[in-house]
């Protein structure tokens, strides 16, 4: 079957470093993308992985292995209003998204 | 310029009624997606378009009814509304298939008393 698996919840300080994981099994993949929903508000696109290896943007990276269904997202000098859910969501094939249930992140001072 | 606009924000209403949630986007895309997050922050396809025609329809119980004028709208009727429907309805939109980029609308909180 389906299944993407993020932590549920993690705390953090601000100023630190924090890594979210997400692991996949699914049917196909086409790529996997990290979206950013703060709370009361719509996702927001945060990065795109098709290849293995880091993608760096800013504060925020994200890694990929294909091999191992694993992707994880880095989160560099902590603020807080990057306190958010994480959704980790998975191309699998031309027409489906699979989406985690999101990790919520709480940076505390 | 608002990308992705829903209508209305808040929508709050009695068990057994009819009501509609709007979406409108100005990106030019050519698919749009209606999805529902309930309490527990889980984000569940319902339907997608693709220039005006079906192509994702999940199990969604049929009072839900989709409509797609042109491909900058798609509107969600909803009819016999029941207390489990409360939840944040989001309208999104992507160039092309369902698996680019989405953008999101802001989202529509439903709640059925």
């Amino acid at each position: 079957g389906q299944n993407i698996d993020q932590p549920t919840e993690m705390t953090a300080t601000e100023g630190a470093i924090v890594q979210i994981n997400c692991t996949y099994q699914t049917s196909g993949f086409n790529g996997l993308f990290w979206y950013q929903q703060h709370a009361g508000e719509a996702p927001t696109f945060l990065s795109y992985n098709v290849l293995d290896g880091l993608e760096e943007k800013g504060r925020f990276s994200s890694f990929l292995s294909r091999s191992k269904g694993y992707s994880y997202l880095l989160l560099k000098e902590l603020q807080m209003k990057d306190s958010a859910s994480y959704l980790c969501a998975v191309r699998d094939g031309d027409y489906q998204l699979i989406w985690g249930a999101g990790t919520k992140l709480i940076i505390k001072p | 310029d608002t990308a992705v606009s829903q209508t209305p924000k808040y929508l709050v209403t009695q068990m057994g009624n009819d009501k509609s949630i709007k979406c409108e986007q100005n990106l030019g895309h050519d698919t749009m997606y209606w999805y529902k997050q309930d309490s527990k922050k889980f984000l569940k396809i319902m339907f997608s378009y693709n220039n005006k025609e079906l192509i994702i329809n999940e199990t969604v119980p049929n009072r839900f009814s989709p409509k797609s004028p042109d491909k900058a709208h798609l509107n969600l009727h909803i009819n016999s509304l029941e207390l489990g429907d409360s939840a944040v309805y989001f309208c999104a939109s992507s160039q092309g298939n369902p698996a680019d980029t989405q953008y999101f609308g802001p989202g529509t909180r439903l709640t059925v008393l």
